[in-house]
């Protein structure tokens, strides 16, 4: 069975850091694009970042550009989002999604989310 | 950017069809995904590739694209499919999602 499982939300002031992790287990993570996906407060779905299966290759929404920076470490299995600068916008719930496929699949496994808060 | 658009809410009695569209410049060229999602729950996908549907998806879920909107279709609604939907494209190295659909079953 596949499981992601994100780690480290919470409350930051507005221009703090924080950093997501996000555990996989039940797949092969080397061989998946990995998401950052998040859903402000009664809002709708907002794609952040994705990162190919070897690391190589990045991609960032432009709200987040400059500010966050997508990683992994396949030897642990783990995607990671370090933030910073962070607003009063970035305030949502962080889900790590994995991509059946190339860029274009669809999103086939998503964690249950981890909640940022940025807030002083 | 690329921008999809959903119409904010949809509303229809059980047992009938319900229609959900996406709007998107030339989207017919893209492959469209769509995802349900009940409150407090992580979304899950109900049509991929404009048209094929997960295992343990039923049957009444379909989805169709072309020209410059995509449309999926929920047939012979029940009232466990009250949810928001949401339209998903790839463009030119970004995930793009549409605004959700909130789907009432009145």
């Amino acid at each position: 069975e596949v499981q992601l499982l994100e780690s480290g939300g919470g409350l930051v002031q507005p221009g703090g850091s924080l950093r997501l992790s996000c555990a996989a287990s039940g797949l092969t993570f080397s061989n998946y694009i990995m998401n950052w996906v998040r859903q402000a407060p009664g809002k709708g779905l907002e794609w952040v970042s994705a990162i190919s299966g070897s690391g190589g290759s990045t991609h960032y929404a432009d709200s987040v550009k400059g500010r966050f920076t997508i990683s992994r470490d396949n030897s642990k299995n783990t995607l990671y989002l370090q933030m910073n600068s962070l607003r009063a916008e970035d305030t949502a719930i962080y889900y790590c999604a994995s991509l059946n496929g190339g860029y274009s699949a669809p999103i086939d496994y998503w964690g249950q989310g981890t909640l940022v808060t940025v807030s002083s | 950017s690329y921008v999809l658009t959903q119409p904010p809410s949809v509303s229809v009695a059980p047992g009938q069809t319900a229609r959900i569209t996406c709007g998107g410049n030339n989207i017919g060229s893209k492959s469209v995904h769509w995802y349900q999602q009940k409150p407090g729950q992580a979304p899950v996908v109900v049509v991929y590739d404009d048209t094929d549907r997960p295992s343990g998806i039923p049957e009444r879920f379909s989805g169709s694209n072309s020209g410059k909107t995509a449309t999926l279709t929920i047939s012979r609604v029940e009232a466990g499919d009250e949810a928001d939907y949401y339209c998903q494209v790839w463009d030119s190295r970004s995930e793009v999602f549409g605004g959700g659909t909130k789907l009432t079953v009145l």
